[in-house]
């Protein structure tokens, strides 16, 4: 089965904490995404990659850190520094920029 | 600035309407899409209509695209409540040079059975 998965699906941070969200494709997806979504709201770009070794930085990337050293793989880490993470978080992949994005199911962060 | 705004914010109708959603866009774009979300989920594509055409259909599903006006509709025929969910516009975001889309805030249509 070809897709896009996100792991957890729920995740809970204590204050001070940084976490990490999972999102593995096996699409063959050159490009990913990294997007969070507030309650009744759109989607904001936090930081996406075109190839391996390399990402640039969204609209609200402040907070936020990546790393993209395998193809299939484009984890996000939530730092400490983010102090209102609580949101969905979606990863998308697709062939090329302008192209159709593939979603993952999304993550749920909540702060305790 | 936004480069899709969908319109309506939310729409409710009866099982077996149409139901049309708008959105318009702010600078050139090389093809815009639509995307669906049910409650709590990642988002589906749906269609992606290029700036060289001006309709698209796919099953139930109509999309218009005038890149004159900046705006494109989609028309969801005979809707039933399955049909219930979150559709956004999404563009190439061609104003800020990122290689990446922009999503609109969405519109969230409620069908009644």
């Amino acid at each position: 089965d070809g897709g896009i998965t996100q792991s957890p699906k729920y995740l809970f941070r204590k204050e001070g904490q940084n976490v990490t969200l999972s999102c593995e494709q096996n699409l063959n997806h050159d490009a990913m995404y990294w997007y969070r979504q507030d309650p009744g709201q759109g989607l904001r770009l936090i930081y996406y990659s075109q190839i391996v070794n390399d990402f640039q930085k969204g609209d609200i990337a402040e907070g936020y850190s990546v790393s993209r050293e395998k193809k299939e793989s484009f984890p996000l880490t939530v730092t400490s520094a983010q102090k209102n993470p609580t949101a969905f978080y979606l990863c998308a992949s697709s062939l090329g920029p302008k192209e159709t994005q593939y979603f993952g199911p999304g993550t749920r962060l909540l702060v305790l | 600035s936004q480069q899709g705004e969908e319109d309506p914010q939310a729409l409710s109708i009866q099982e077996g309407e149409n139901a049309t959603m708008n959105c318009s866009y702010k600078t050139s774009i090389n093809n815009l899409q639509w995307y669906r979300q049910n409650s709590g989920r990642g988002l589906v594509h749906l269609i992606l209509i290029r700036s060289n055409e001006r309709e698209k259909h796919s099953g139930r599903l109509r999309v218009t695209l005038d890149t004159s006006k900046k705006s494109s509709s989609l028309l969801i025929t005979a809707s039933r409540a399955a049909d219930t969910a979150s559709y956004f516009c999404a563009t190439p975001q061609e104003d800020t040079g990122r290689r990446a889309l922009t999503f609109g805030s969405g519109t969230r249509l409620q069908v009644q059975p």
